[in-house]
């Protein structure tokens, strides 16, 4: 089993539509979390790190819950520039390196 | 341009020659990363430097690999009697050791092994 798992999609939404991605890790000794979101052919860009009591950055709204396991992640009224891949991103405790998901690839139509 | 920089950007080369990247993170930065990534997958870690130090290596990291950070600033990553299997974009991260420990990445070299 891959330690961080992700649904590849592609998610197609519509302009202005409201989109949710989940992903869930296996190692509980994971401690922090991220979101990636990475274009075609670019390198990963970080689009926010995920806390335990959930954020928010504009129309990005990032949730943990870790008696589950998993994290979210919800875009709001879509824009045809958030057409990308989302990549979900784990760190363990006592690590320094990353762990990624294959990525969600969302893709935004007008 | 502050920002992870990698050198070369594209490399296709030949199975069974070597080749050799480089990344500059960013200035501030005293940990730097070097990940794999290959179609249709997430980006796997191979070797993790804090100041000179190499602190950790994956097993996907093969004795056919190598990489050093010689005076804690720029690294370089060797691949020596490349395989087609070694085809692949290679990613460069650094980061300051502080906060959650956000990696941020250079636009990686995509390697091509004829």
């Amino acid at each position: 089993r891959k330690e961080v798992e992700q649904d590849p999609g592609p998610f197609n939404v519509p302009e202005g539509a409201t989109v949710a991605f989940n992903c869930t890790y296996s190692n509980s000794a994971s401690q922090s979390f991220f979101w990636y979101r990475q274009d075609c052919r670019k390198e990963p860009k970080l689009l926010m790190s995920v806390y335990s009591s959930g954020n928010e950055d504009g129309r990005f709204t990032a949730q943990l819950n870790r008696a589950s396991q998993y994290i979210s992640l919800l875009i709001r009224d879509s824009k045809l520039s958030d057409s990308a891949t989302y990549l979900c991103v784990s760190l363990r405790r006592g690590y320094s390196t990353l762990t990624f998901g294959k990525g969600t690839m969302l893709l935004v139509s007008p | 341009d502050t920002g992870v920089s990698q050198d070369p950007r594209h490399k296709i080369t030949k199975r069974g020659q070597n080749v050799t990247f480089r990344c500059d993170p960013i200035s501030e930065h005293n940990r730097l990363y070097w990940y794999r990534q290959t179609l249709g997958q997430g980006p796997e870690f191979l070797t993790y430097f804090q100041n000179e130090a190499q602190l950790e290596k994956s097993r996907l990291l093969s004795d056919r690999f190598s990489a050093e950070r010689p005076k804690g600033s720029f690294s370089t990553l060797e691949i020596q009697r490349t395989e087609q299997g070694d085809s692949a974009m290679y990613l460069c991260a650094s980061s300051f050791p502080a906060g959650h420990n956000e990696q941020f990445f250079g636009p990686g070299t995509r390697l091509t092994v004829l």
